[in-house]
């Protein structure tokens, strides 16, 4: 069974990177895409971007020059860097695969992570 | 974007009732619609891709249908576990957007 799990800090301050590992456990990260999707009170549910393990990224417009998705396919994990935050970043963050179409199906979650930006 | 709208935003219903959760696309996008299921503290989970195909491992009480912009989710008959919030998402063109969630309560 295929597990993820998201891990990182927190709380992080205006101005900073968001920096988040999804670890994937019962399974290879060598296929598939690999999605990061948020979740915000104003806003709902929000796909962030997706890697396939081989490395084409694709993120969403309107974060696409904040957002780096990265695969490690030695830790079977990948990380998610966002730059610059504000306080509008402020979200309950979701990692998850797609193992059944390209990048938009999305078969397994992580539990989510929050991470709140303040000072 | 595509947007994505979903009636209700809530619902209340009794263990056994039939619910039915319709999503709408602001442009067709064929059959390129998912459904999830999201409850407080576990990990999200797909119930049907594709319009109407169901998820491996999901109960077959789940159904879905449509195309083009009209799309229904229909619990043939509500079960305790089913309490929780379902949310449609397209995937026919990025961004992948999604519904802003129906919330399934119990009456």
């Amino acid at each position: 069974q295929v597990q993820l799990q998201e891990s990182g800090p927190g709380l992080v301050k205006p101005s900073e990177t968001l920096s988040l590992t999804c670890i994937v456990s019962g399974g290879s990260i060598s296929s598939y895409y690999w999605i990061w999707i948020r979740q915000t009170p104003g806003k709902g549910l929000e796909w962030i971007g997706h890697s396939y393990y081989g490395g084409t990224t694709t993120s969403n417009p309107s974060l696409r020059s904040r957002v780096t998705i990265s695969v490690d396919t030695a830790k079977n994990q990948f990380s998610l860097k966002l730059t610059s935050v504000t306080a509008a970043d402020t979200a309950v963050y979701f990692c998850a695969r797609d193992g059944v179409g390209s990048g938009s199906i999305f078969d397994y979650w992580g539990q989510g992570s929050l991470v709140t930006v303040s000072s | 974007d595509i947007q994505m709208t979903q009636s209700p935003s809530s619902l209340s219903a009794s263990v056994g009732d039939r619910v039915t959760i319709t999503c709408r696309a602001s442009q067709s996008i064929s059959s390129f619609l998912n459904w999830y299921q999201m409850r407080p503290g576990k990990a999200p989970k797909l119930l049907i891709y594709a319009a109407s195909s169901l998820q491996s491992g999901v109960p077959s009480r789940f159904s879905g249908s449509g195309s083009g912009t009209d799309f229904t989710l229909t619990i043939s008959s509500l079960q305790p576990e089913d309490f929780a919030t379902y949310y449609c998402q397209q995937s026919n063109r990025t961004p992948w957007t999604f519904g802003q969630g129906t919330k399934v309560e119990i009456k």
